[in-house]
């Protein structure tokens, strides 16, 4: 079945350090690719998407590329906050077979924290 | 524009009662999907509905059930329930044929 490896956390890092947190996945087909971040007693909030392969998802100063030779995409950062403290998802959206329509499947999640 | 939302946020059940929790999709969308999110985990799809049917599934046992209304808002039901099933439960929604799912703020249950 699909599955979704992460960086083994939590990370700790200082303002303004660079942030990389990896991800490979193991999927059926080209999936959509998602990274989504989950603050403190909220749900899923959508950070980047990329859609097929090479495509480089941003948002916020966060990036990651769809690399579908190695099935990774990794989430990077050049300067993080305090305010980006919190745990970041990485999940492939896969097509149920043979239709348009599909599910994701989640990693065990990151933790990011910040300090000043 | 409001975004998902979802009742109650928090709910205490006894093992072996039944629960619902409810959903309402983002304006425009027609397709929710349910997750379960254990504490530490990452969420597990539930299952999906999209004009009021069952689309696809997960791995949840027939505990797990749900429906869809014709104004596209979506409950969850649970019986018997099992300590095991003490979650955060999230509701997403999005157009149909939409990559992107956008989440509601989520139920947490708690079983005793």
């Amino acid at each position: 079945g699909d599955s979704v490896t992460q960086m083994e956390g939590p990370v700790t890092l200082s303002e303004e350090a660079f942030l990389t947190i990896n991800c490979t996945y193991t999927a059926t087909g080209y999936p959509s690719l998602f990274w989504y971040v989950q603050y403190p007693g909220e749900g899923l909030q959508l950070l980047l998407k990329a859609t097929k392969a090479d495509d480089k998802g941003s948002n916020k100063g966060f990036e990651a590329t769809y690399r579908k030779e190695t099935t990774s995409f990794h989430l990077e950062k050049g300067s993080v906050q305090v305010s980006d403290s919190a745990v970041y998802f990485c999940a492939p959206l896969t097509l149920a077979g043979g239709t348009s329509y599909g599910k994701l499947t989640f990693g065990q999640g990151t933790i990011l924290t910040v300090h000043p | 524009d409001a975004g998902v939302t979802q009742s109650p946020t928090h709910l205490i059940k006894t093992r072996g009662q039944q629960v619902t929790l409810r959903c309402s999709p983002k304006s425009g969308h027609d397709t929710v999907s349910w997750y379960q999110q254990a504490l530490g985990q990452g969420p597990q799809f539930i299952f999906q509905y999209y004009e009021e049917e069952e689309r696809q599934r997960g791995n949840f046992p027939d505990r797990f059930s749900g429906h869809q209304f014709p104004n596209y808002s979506s409950e969850l039901n649970v019986n018997a329930l099992l300590l095991g099933d003490s979650a955060l439960y999230l509701c997403a929604s999005s157009a149909n044929l939409d990559m992107v799912q956008y989440f509601g703020p989520g139920t947490r249950l708690t079983v005793t």
